[in-house]
């Protein structure tokens, strides 16, 4: 089955500057790959998403790139607050997994003033 | 309020009892899933059903037992508790398909002492 390989697993960055995490996937067929943030005693929640018909998506602050033939794909967060502290998650999904989600292993994303 | 909803929040136990896990979610999905979150923050998934079927069923011990009454349910037994089962477990729920988001729950903290 698919399995999701992510680094770092600890990011410590100034606030202002930018952080990034990269995730590396084995299935080619894995065609869905979102991002999920925690918060510490809280849920995961979407944050991003990308489809494998896209090599670059970006929601405000957040950016996301898709290297398909490398299976690799990856999440930049620019001008980083302090509220960007959490948990993230990269996971990846193929059509023929019954929508199972497989995750990363997390990183632990530390904005520091 | 649409949401997942899990119950009860915080579970502590003596190895070798039987707990019992609620899930209940409002949003219309009909896909819904069971996740276990250990301590280093890794996110397994173990069950999920669509439509109260069975999709879904990872390596997990046979102690381990998902039960779901409708589609807006699904809840999760564990028989003769491991100490290796203090987690959190986490449920979940998407619509059935390609490429959907998973909306958690709070989550379901058990110690097993």
């Amino acid at each position: 089955g698919e399995q999701v390989e992510q680094l770092p697993s600890i990011l410590r960055v100034q606030e202002g500057s930018s952080a990034s995490i990269n995730c590396s996937y084995e299935d080619s067929a894995s065609n869905y790959f979102p991002w999920y943030k925690q918060e510490p005693g809280e849920n995961p929640k979407l944050i991003i998403d990308i489809r494998s018909n896209m090599e670059r998506k970006q929601i405000q602050e957040l950016i996301v790139l898709l290297d398909k033939k490398a299976k690799r794909f990856s999440l930049h967060i620019t001008d980083t607050q302090p509220g960007d502290s959490a948990m993230y998650f990269c996971a990846a999904s193929a059509p023929s997994s019954f929508s199972k989600l497989v995750f990363g292993q997390g990183t632990s994303l530390s904005v520091v003033p | 309020e649409t949401a997942v909803f899990q119950t009860p929040n915080y579970h502590v136990t003596q190895v070798g009892n039987e707990v019992s896990f609620n899930c209940k979610q409002t949003l219309g999905h009909d896909t819904m899933y069971w996740y276990k979150q250990d301590s280093k923050k890794l996110l397994k998934i173990m069950f999920s059903y669509n439509n109260k079927q069975l999709i879904v069923n990872e390596t997990v011990p046979r102690r381990f037992s998902p039960q779901s009454s409708d589609k807006a349910h699904l809840n999760l037994r564990i028989k003769s508790v491991e100490p290796e089962d203090s987690a959190v477990y986490l449920c979940a729920s998407s619509s059935w398909g390609e490429a959907e988001t998973l909306y958690f729950g709070s989550g379901t903290r058990l110690t097993v002492l």
